[in-house]
């Protein structure tokens, strides 16, 4: 039982493109929402997170968007360049610090 | 730089052997954590420990086992492995809550033939 749904598995987007990442989640207990950056070769690395009492979060040129109601979040990547091109994972828990549970994951290329 | 370390990158091993997945961290984290990456899947935990000698089944326990004899290593074990184990494996470890943060190791990708 898969409790967060993430879409889609992979992208293609041009450099300057805006891609998004979209993920779904079931549990309503669930209040802390990270992303996860995983380059080939490498683990995964905490790119940015957030709780469900704000809309919005910015760090740098990603963005995480949160819709408490319909148990969605996404990331979007402003003004996207070739060295975003990794694999990004969502991420849910019920309390910063207990177990994350990972989306399925979503491999990005994004092209010169 | 804290540093999640796993002993191997890449491992081929025999249907039926027995296969340590050594994990070391430097970062004096209570708690451990042994995932494995498979495309489409995600990353899904097969075992965690919150301290030295305790340990927790995750969500895909079987088949595998795990020991935490020292704070900063954690060995997953497949007792008997088989080819549907064939996967990314990936350690990760965190402080105690409130801190949330996971540092993971870069992974051991183990096939088994």
């Amino acid at each position: 039982q898969q409790q967060v749904k993430q879409s889609p598995q992979s992208l293609i987007v041009q450099k300057g493109g805006i891609p998004i990442i979209n993920c779904a989640y079931e549990n309503t207990a669930f209040d802390y929402f990270p992303w996860y950056q995983q380059f080939p070769g490498k683990g995964p690395a905490l790119l940015i997170a957030i709780r469900p009492d704000v809309s919005e979060k910015k760090e740098g040129r990603f963005t995480i968007s949160f819709n408490k109601s319909a148990k969605q979040f996404s990331l979007h990547i402003m003004d996207s360049q070739p060295g975003d091109s990794a694999t990004y994972f969502c991420a849910a828990s019920k309390r910063a610090g207990n177990m994350l549970t990972f989306g399925g994951g979503t491999r990005l290329m994004v092209k010169p | 730089d804290v540093k999640v370390t796993q002993s191997s990158r890449y491992l081929v091993k025999r249907t039926g052997e027995k296969v340590f997945l050594e994990c070391v961290q430097d970062m004096d984290h209570e708690n451990m954590f042994w995932y494995r990456q498979d495309p489409g899947l995600g990353l899904r935990l097969i075992y965690f420990s919150y301290d030295v000698k305790m340990k927790e089944k995750g969500d895909i326990p079987e088949g595998y086992s795990v020991s935490r004899e020292k704070k900063e290593r954690f060995s997953l074990i497949l007792e008997s492995a088989s080819t549907n184990q064939t996967s990314m494996y990936l350690c990760a470890s965190r402080r105690q809550p409130p801190n949330y943060g996971y540092t993971f190791g870069s992974g051991t990708r183990l096939t088994v033939v």
